[in-house]
């Protein structure tokens, strides 16, 4: 079965330092592997996305991930913080059943940034 | 062009009432799914619709919970009575194309107190 482990409930980080958001998965097949973001009062939105193509994946705002099948990780990474980064952050991975859009998600991890 | 659209986004009910929760996808979105996200951990699938058909609702908790889209449009869960581990955010999500990669949009999700 697929499960997403994100490690840091809460990470703190300093305006202007690297932010680095940990995600591990587990999958019996090639995993399609997703990050999105919540801001406070709005609904969840896709950072970016890995299906197979290049293992570096660039997303919006500045992110990055970087797929790494021995290490079953899909990490995201931002190398300079800014204070409109704080929000929630989801990693999340589509079981590949049925064709469809159906995901698998982490537990979240809280990005606060501090002036 | 309108987003996902969920109402309300905030409900107080006490435990054995009904609440009903309302999801409007964005236009010519054929896919609609449901998730929740009790209390401190993850976001969970509940089910999806393809217009008004449920594709897959292995995700639904029990049969106090009923979701219907009649028309193919918005879309509505019910909850019937309601029990105290019902709390939580109940996000909708609407997309175009079916597929492993399909792009998610969500709404901004109902917070779901009861007492």
């Amino acid at each position: 079965a697929q499960s997403v482990t994100q490690l840091g409930s809460h990470v703190s980080v300093s305006e202007g330092a690297l932010v680095l958001l940990r995600c591990n998965y587990s999958s019996s097949v090639p995993p399609y592997l997703f990050w999105y973001v919540q801001y406070p009062n709005q609904g969840l939105q896709l950072l970016l996305k890995y299906t197979s193509a290049a293992t570096l994946v660039k997303g919006i705002n500045g992110f990055e991930a970087e797929f790494k099948k021995s290490e079953t990780s899909f990490h995201l990474t931002k190398p300079s913080a800014h204070m409109s980064d704080a929000a929630e952050y989801f990693c999340a991975v589509n079981p590949r059943v049925g064709n469809t859009g159906k995901l698998i998600f982490g537990q979240g991890t809280t990005l606060q940034v501090k002036p | 062009e309108a987003g996902v659209t969920q109402f309300p986004s905030h409900s107080v009910i006490e435990k054995g009432q009904t609440v009903t929760l309302r999801c409007d996808p964005i236009s010519g979105h054929d896919n609609l799914y449901w998730y929740r996200r009790v209390m401190g951990k993850e976001i969970k699938f509940l089910l999806h619709f393809v217009k008004e058909s449920k594709q897959d609702e292995s995700g639904m908790p029990n049969n106090r919970f009923l979701a219907e889209r009649t028309g193919g449009t918005y879309s509505t869960l019910k909850v019937q009575p309601a029990e105290l581990e019902d709390s939580g955010v109940y996000f909708c999500a609407s997309s175009q194309r079916q597929g492993f990669n399909e792009k998610l949009f969500f709404g901004s999700g109902t917070q779901l107190s009861v007492l």
